[in-house]
């Protein structure tokens, strides 16, 4: 199947500082990108869904102005946590999807894990 | 909200087949039946999709009822790496929804 990486793999940042995570799709074009987060033995909870070169679309009680989306390019989105708080602690993952004539299926990241003390 | 329920645990014995099921009985005419799985800290793997009939991969097989309503994903011979939960998810190729799945612990 398709390859989509993650970076860092593991952060740990101070509270109030922001951090960044990258997405890739390594052997495929990304039209959309989806940004995940999961709890400690919870589900995985969509974030958003991005468009390359078009704003991001937040799920209901996400907001937009912490978890900054940036779809820039065919193979890179970045997941930008500002003003971090402990709660925001969390495994992020992303999942990438080609257009209908590739690989349209949704391939995920091996996910971030944050950590704000 | 998912679309699906399915059992929140199950156990297997390493070398038999491992049967998940999952029900969908709110499946629309154009929803595909995704089956993800994710090991522990690590992002989920695709592992199957069908519609209608019955599909078949290197990982598993997934039998869909004619109604629609249902379906189980079947691991032929379980091995202990295929410990993780399984997702079953209704996806009509907009965005992924993941339900609470199934954790499969497979025993030796």
């Amino acid at each position: 199947g398709a390859v989509v990486s993650q970076h860092p793999s593991r952060v740990i940042c101070k509270s109030g500082t922001s951090v960044k995570i990258e997405c890739r799709s390594l052997d495929f074009q990304a039209t959309t990108m989806f940004w995940y987060r999961q709890f400690p033995k919870q589900s995985l909870m969509l974030m958003a869904t991005s468009n390359e070169g078009s704003k991001a679309t937040y799920e209901q009680g996400v907001e937009k102005d912490k978890f900054l989306i940036n779809h820039a390019s065919l193979t890179l989105s970045t997941l930008t946590v500002t003003s971090a708080h402990p709660e925001d602690s969390s495994f992020y993952i992303c999942s990438a999807r080609g257009d209908r004539t590739s690989s349209y299926e949704q391939y995920f990241g091996p996910g971030t894990r944050l950590t704000v003390t | 909200d998912a679309k699906t329920t399915q059992p929140p645990s199950m156990d297997c014995a390493e070398g038999r087949a491992a049967n998940l099921p999952c029900n969908h009985s709110t499946i629309s005419g154009n929803e595909y039946v995704y089956w993800y799985r994710q090991i522990h800290s690590q992002g989920p793997q695709y592992i199957i999709h069908g519609l209608k009939n019955n599909e078949t991969n290197e990982m598993a097989s997934l039998i869909i009822t004619e109604d629609r309503k249902s379906s189980t994903l079947i691991l032929p011979h379980a091995t202990l790496r295929d410990t993780a939960v399984y997702y079953c998810i209704v996806y009509n190729t907009d965005k992924l929804i993941f339900g609470t799945g199934t954790r499969l612990q497979v025993f030796p």
